[in-house]
């Protein structure tokens, strides 16, 4: 059974468009949320981690901007605009338990993204 | 700078082995905590092991162990009894008690056991 809930799981993002993922936590809360990127050459990046609901986050890297969003306690949200042409990239979001094991986090399966 | 550096690429070994993977990282925290995660070749992403920096003794999960040397700021990852599904990506990431929220990614060593 999945903990997190990824979806779309791949998406074709025309030039100029934004697309906008969901994590769902299923089965239980955690309370720390949080997104990663993943570049082609595997290097993973921490993005935002938001606590509770109505938690907004956003920022910009080289190659897309990034509009995280604590909807509820189970779900997160993150939308991606302004990616670079050509450009691949894995978004993850991840739930830590928090407390003594925190850092030990759980991983949803993933979303790629290819702009046209 | 990277905070956690990973240097081994790849590494093939036959299976039943033993395969250490090197990780150093850069910190001015006191205190600090490490982990290992495997990324397999569908993508997921899991927890292996962690060790907390404070801890003198080297964390043990199954068959997997870490070389924890907190002088050298290094913590390398030893599997021992290598298994064909071991085979992966590797990754050493550490969160500092100062930046809590951040957990500091490796660029990951790939391992490849063969028969």
């Amino acid at each position: 059974v999945t903990l997190l809930e990824q979806n779309p799981r791949w998406r074709l993002v025309p030039r100029g468009q934004a697309v906008n993922l969901r994590c769902i936590l299923k089965n239980s809360q955690y309370p720390w949320m949080s997104w990663y990127q993943q570049d082609l050459q595997k290097q993973l990046q921490w993005l935002f981690t938001l606590r509770s609901p109505g938690d907004k986050e956003v920022k910009s890297l080289p190659g897309a901007d990034y509009l995280a969003t604590r909807v509820t306690d189970t779900e997160l949200r993150l939308q991606v605009a302004n990616m670079s042409q050509g450009r691949t990239l894995y978004c993850t979001c991840s739930a830590d338990l928090g407390g003594p094991n925190t850092g030990q986090l759980y991983f949803g399966e993933g979303s790629k993204l290819t702009v046209l | 700078a990277q905070k956690v550096t990973q240097t081994q690429t790849s590494i093939s070994v036959v299976e039943k082995t033993t395969v250490t993977m090197d990780c150093v990282y850069e910190t001015r925290d006191s205190s600090y905590f490490l982990f290992w995660y495997k990324q397999t070749a569908s993508g997921e992403i899991v927890f292996l092991i962690r060790q907390d920096s404070y801890k003198k003794e080297n964390a043990t999960v199954g068959h997997y162990s870490l070389n924890f040397q907190k002088p050298k700021s290094s913590i390398g990852l030893i599997i021992t009894a290598t298994q064909i599904e071991d085979s992966a990506v590797y990754f050493c990431a550490m969160r500092e008690m100062s930046n809590y929220n951040v957990l500091y990614f490796g660029s990951g060593t790939k391992l490849t056991v063969e028969p």
